[in-house]
């Protein structure tokens, strides 16, 4: 069971947009910053979104996220077949002195 | 560019100890504000953080396995390595060396190695 909660699947068309939530409390989501990873099928994760709203270099402006209260979203904008992927939001729990996952969401581009 | 690699077998007995060394290439271990981490995940499963620690020998553990886990820094040889005594078959997972950003509740693992694959198993 994980702190941080994702659906355990989405999908949407190419050229779609979809959004995945993640839902924490105010011991990690509420008064931490939020990062996303993108993990492609086969290979390691590789950081999506940082300080819960930031594109490391090279990530396209298809990503995006924000985060409001003790929750926050991914959207990704244009959806293309090579986008499949499990994407995970991580955190700083304060309470547990812990980094915390969520579970994983799976992008199925139909 | 920086690149992380982990090594160590892939079989370990259960009631061993698992060990593995993460090489860090193209940057230091010495690097101001950041923190160098395990994170591994179960065959079909999600990523779990394991630990970090800092180039001075801070650390912080994943409350769920500090009582088996002791991870150490080698700034000579610019490695850090993880020990995870008393395995189960709970641990097998593909194990990941990463550098992680922690400050002031920023926190993000912005270079990932491959991954090794650590099976237990008798």
């Amino acid at each position: 069971q994980s702190v941080l909660t994702q659906p355990p699947s989405v999908s949407a068309a190419p050229e779609q947009k979809v959004t995945i939530s993640c839902s924490g409390s105010s011991s990690n989501i509420g008064n931490n910053y939020v990062s996303w990873y993108q993990q492609l099928p086969g290979t390691a994760p590789k950081l999506l979104i940082y300080d819960n709203n930031k594109r490391p270099s090279g990530i396209p402006d298809r990503f995006s996220a924000s985060k409001s209260g003790t929750s926050a979203t991914l959207g990704i904008t244009g959806l293309q077949t090579g986008d499949e992927a499990d994407y995970y939001c991580e955190t700083w729990d304060s309470s547990l002195s812990a980094v915390v996952f969520g579970g994983g969401t799976k992008l199925t581009v139909l | 560019q920086l690149q992380l690699q982990e090594s160590g077998p892939g079989l370990v007995k259960p009631s061993e100890t698992l060990s593995l060394m993460c090489t860090i290439s193209g940057g230091s271990v010495i690097s101001s504000g950041y923190y160098w981490g395990w994170v591994r995940q179960p065959p079909g499963k999600g990523l779990e953080w394991i630990g970090s620690i800092y180039y001075t020998g801070t650390t912080y553990y994943s409350p769920s396995l500090e009582s088996r886990l002791t991870i150490f820094v080698d700034t000579s040889r610019n490695h850090f390595s993880l020990n995870l005594k008393s395995v189960t078959a709970a641990d097998t997972a593909v194990y990941y060396c990463a550098r992680w950003l922690n400050s002031y509740g920023h926190t993000n693992f912005d270079t990932w190695g491959l991954g090794i694959l650590v099976t237990v198993s008798s």
